[in-house]
């Protein structure tokens, strides 16, 4: 099938330490995204690549590390996790950067509770 | 003033009934505009996108008001099924590059 997938699904860790999400999409799109959603449902942008490149970093805490090997993949490293990390993770991707007609396509979501 | 604003609702209405859901957005210079469905414990899905003249997908139908920054989303004939969060998006260009900035949602519950 053609999506995104993202793992893991859920998440549960302690406070200190380090955990991957990993993200990929078969939908040949050249852009992909990390959005946090949290408990009060707002989805925010926090990262995004075109080809392997960087393009968006919003003001999000250098302990997230996004990798982007290829224009497949976009994984994100947290390191020394806390409470407020707790929120759902979405991968997403799009043909295209921003809006325009190209809407994003989102992986079904990362459940992160740390402890 | 948030850039996307809209009222979290709960919205309860029967089945049948005609519900519609209003959006503000901040940034004048905002170009597109969208309407994203996502059900409980799922990811976010494009309902529709919102074309200045205003579009309809069958008992879905998009406004755009520009004079006033907000978008509007109208449900006829609503369907049990038509119960999720309803989220507002508006593209912002910002630091050299378009984002997609989301509203908090609205939810609606349609009961039999």
């Amino acid at each position: 099938d053609t999506a995104v997938s993202q793992t893991p699904k859920y998440l549960v860790t302690q406070m200190g330490n380090d955990k991957s999400i990993k993200c990929e999409q078969n939908l040949g799109h050249d852009t992909m995204y990390w959005y946090k959603q949290d408990s009060k449902k707002f989805l925010k942008i926090m990262f995004s690549y075109n080809n392997k490149e960087l393009i968006i970093n919003e003001t999000v805490p250098n302990r997230f590390s996004p990798k982007s090997p290829d224009k497949a993949h976009l994984n994100l490293h947290i390191n020394s996790l806390e409470l407020g990390d707790s929120a759902v993770y979405f991968c997403a991707s799009s043909q295209e950067i921003g809006a325009g007609n190209s809407p994003l396509h989102f992986g079904n979501g990362t459940r992160l509770t740390v402890t | 003033r948030k850039e996307v604003e809209q009222d979290p609702g709960p919205f309860n209405v029967p089945e049948g009934a005609t519900v519609a859901f209003n959006c503000t957005y901040s940034n004048s210079a905002s170009q597109s505009f969208f309407w994203y469905r996502q059900d409980c414990r799922k990811e976010p899905k494009l309902l529709m996108s919102v074309y200045s003249s205003g579009n309809e997908d069958g008992r879905f139908t998009a406004q755009l008001n520009r004079a006033s920054q907000y978008i509007s989303l109208l449900i006829r004939d609503s369907k049990l099924s038509d119960s999720a969060t309803y989220l507002c998006v508006v593209n912002m260009f910002s630091g050299g590059y378009n984002k997609l900035i989301f509203g908090a949602g609205t939810r609606l519950a349609v009961h039999p």
